[in-house]
């Protein structure tokens, strides 16, 4: 089955402790992304990736990191959580960068920073 | 850059009735895609509907239909025939139709729908 994969889906965790959230999809797709969601703000890019070893920032991307070592994988890393990077996150997946290649997500990483 | 307003954040409809969600977006591009995405109580992420922007013709799936204004920037939702799974939040999405920057979605900031029995 074509899928997204994220983990974990649900993570509590306090101040300054890292913590990494993973990414792996199984369809051979180029471009590779995350993306927070926040109440009232929609989803916001954080990184993404055009292919292996290619990622830059998205709109958001200040308090984490990402890293593109194989194609299937693109985890997201907090060095430092702090509260305000409490949200719901989001990785994605697509063939391309044109509209006629949706996306395809995963099922979401709730995170929690006391 | 591209914004992209939804300026209704809650709605209710009574089942199988019609309900329509407002989307309107800012862009100096000539040629994008819109989307409609659904996400229900799961938090999965499921694309409802997408219009070209060169396409005059206004997208349609089963229920699902928009009505595209393309002058006016304005993306609007139809849901006909409302079901109780229809209860979700719903984001409009935009995006360029060559992605090589680096947002390919730009999304509003939701309206939930309940869809009341």
């Amino acid at each position: 089955e074509a899928q997204v994969t994220q983990n974990p889906r649900y993570l509590i965790t306090v101040t300054g402790k890292k913590l990494t959230v993973t990414c792996s999809q199984n369809m051979n797709h180029e471009y590779m992304s995350w993306y927070r969601q926040d109440p009232g703000l929609g989803l916001r890019q954080i990184y993404y990736s055009m292919n292996v070893e290619v990622t830059d920032k998205g709109d958001v991307p200040e308090g984490y990191k990402v890293s593109r070592k194989e194609k299937r994988n693109f985890p997201l890393i907090l060095e430092s959580p702090s509260p305000n990077q409490t949200s719901l996150y989001f990785c994605a997946s697509s063939p391309g960068t044109t509209g006629n290649q949706p996306q395809h997500f995963g099922d979401g990483t709730r995170l929690s920073i006391l | 850059a591209q914004t992209v307003t939804q300026s209704q954040p809650e709605m209710s409809v009574q089942e199988a009735e019609t309900v329509t969600l407002s989307c309107t977006y800012d862009t100096s591009e000539s040629n994008y895609y819109l989307f409609w995405y659904k996400q229900p109580p799961s938090r999965q992420m499921i694309l409802v509907i997408r219009q070209e922007a060169y396409k005059q013709q206004n997208a349609t799936e089963n229920r699902f239909s928009v009505n595209f204004q393309k002058a006016a920037k304005s993306f609007s939702l139809k849901i006909s025939d409302s079901q109780l799974g229809d209860t979700a939040m719903y984001f409009c999405a935009f995006m360029k139709h060559w992605g090589n920057a680096g947002n390919m979605l730009t999304f509003g900031g939701g309206t939930r729908l309940m869809v009341k029995p």
